[in-house]
């Protein structure tokens, strides 16, 4: 079975672009989680999809972030415009359920520089 | 305050010595817990759940007391394969799959 994969593995962009970064659940995950790991600091969530609906976005930091899961299956997460203190690692992550008993499986990340 | 606090280390060890990380939670509504495994510019990976009545896992024993919110784990008989970071982690209720992570402990086996 493939894990989750994302893309790309890494991204330099300047301050003020565009950057999406995609994710691909393992199949028949439901369940899809943004996190992401800024310099010095923990991993962070950022926001938990149930098929193509938003359950939790309560990690998202503020309106440059946009992710979509059209279809349910694979998701996006784009930052516009970005700023130096988005740069981080970007982790996608998931589960077949969201209940206790479910693992969440997570991706190689996507590791973002702004500069 | 943050949400799951642990030791960041580094812990450098020789080849079979026993090591054990501790971290501790702020929510006493937190129902699971886990400890994940990371490697360098990896991503993180379950090592194992975390029970009240605490488990064992061949080396790896994990511990929790929901009265101290405080987890534990031991490794024993350190082998140089188990340098990494560890990741504590909670999670908040059944109602979501959030994840809250601590900073992670970094462990170094030598031989």
């Amino acid at each position: 079975e493939a894990g989750v994969t994302q893309f790309p593995s890494h991204s330099v962009i300047e301050k003020g672009q565009t950057v999406t970064l995609r994710c691909d659940p393992i199949s028949g995950h439901d369940n899809l989680y943004w996190y992401r790991r800024v310099m010095g600091k923990e991993i962070k969530f950022l926001l938990h999809f149930v098929k193509e609906s938003k359950q939790d976005e309560s990690g998202m930091p503020n309106n440059r972030f946009l992710a979509e899961r059209t279809g349910g299956t694979y998701s996006t997460l784009k930052v516009q415009p970005a700023e130096l203190e988005d740069s981080g690692v970007y982790f996608c992550a998931s589960s077949r359920g969201q209940g206790l008993a479910y693992e969440q499986y997570f991706g190689p990340g996507t590791r973002l520089t702004v500069t | 305050r943050k949400e799951v606090e642990q030791d960041p280390g580094p812990f450098n060890v020789p080849e079979g010595a026993t090591v054990a990380f501790n971290c501790t939670y702020s929510n006493s509504a937190s129902q699971s817990f886990f400890w994940y495994r990371q490697d360098c510019r990896k991503e993180p990976k379950l090592l194992m759940s975390v029970y009240s009545s605490g488990n064992e896992d061949g080396r790896f024993t994990a511990q929790l007391n929901r009265a101290s919110q405080y987890i534990s784990l031991l490794i024993r008989d350190s082998k140089l394969s188990d340098s990494a970071t560890y990741l504590c982690v909670v999670r908040g209720s059944s109602n979501t799959g959030k994840l809250i992570f601590g900073q992670g402990t970094t462990l170094q086996v030598k031989p």
